[in-house]
């Protein structure tokens, strides 16, 4: 059973229109991570929240944005997608943050045309 | 700043071969480390992971070897097979400080198995 849920797994976007990105998890953890992760790279974390707590990473760009309505869910919002925004992006929970194992959804691929 | 990183981007093993796939550290802090396996279009998939006060743990097929003195880490596959072919990265945290609750990856190696 599906543990981390992305959807969509594959998103095509024009340049500059919005985005959200989606991730569920029936693990009912209290972390939720969201990374980038661009071709032969490894995932670029750029957000997390700690139960409702968000912390953003200190280079992750304004263009990108996340919410958290309850613990199952989480969203990434792409204000304005440039074609540097094409990437795959994950989602993945730990239990708390002094866990350190994370678990990962299969990601969304994002294009941008 | 802090890093995790790999000696070998790439490894070519044939099939039923053992592959070890290393890994330097740089964070002195760093007190729990994780190898991750990740397949094409696939998110990155936990494989065994270790504690500092370790040195060695086993699981199936798989051996995770800590040098804390040299901040080496290795991954160890016996009798690899077609289906461990994918992307291997290891990542580290630690228990506190600006890292508490996050991964640092390394680069990542591509192991190829060839049948």
């Amino acid at each position: 059973d599906a543990m981390v849920i992305q959807n969509p797994r594959y998103q095509v976007t024009q340049f500059g229109k919005p985005v959200t990105l989606s991730c569920s998890q029936t693990l009912n953890h209290n972390v939720m991570y969201w990374y980038q992760q661009k071709s032969s790279q490894a995932p670029k974390l750029l957000f997390h929240y700690y139960d409702k707590d968000f912390n953003n990473e200190a280079d992750t760009p304004d263009n990108f944005q996340s919410r958290r309505p309850n613990t199952s869910f989480c969203f990434l919002d792409i204000r304005s997608p440039g074609l540097g925004d094409a990437a795959m992006y994950l989602c993945a929970t730990s239990r708390d943050r002094g866990d350190g194992t994370q678990y990962f959804g299969p990601g969304t691929r994002l294009t941008v045309l | 700043g802090e890093s995790v990183g790999l000696h070998l981007p790439t490894l070519s093993v044939q099939e039923g071969d053992n592959s070890i796939i290393n890994c330097a550290y740089s964070n002195s802090a760093s007190d729990y480390f994780i190898w991750y396996k990740q397949e094409s279009g696939k998110g990155p998939q936990f494989i065994i992971d270790i504690r500092s006060n370790m040195d060695k743990r086993q699981g199936q097929r798989v051996t995770v070897l800590l040098n804390k003195t040299v901040k080496h880490l290795s991954l160890q596959i016996a009798a690899t097979q077609p289906g461990d072919s994918a992307v291997y990265f290891c990542a580290e945290t630690a228990a506190g400080g600006t890292s508490y609750g996050k991964l640092t990856f390394g680069q990542g190696t591509i192991l190829t198995v060839h049948p």
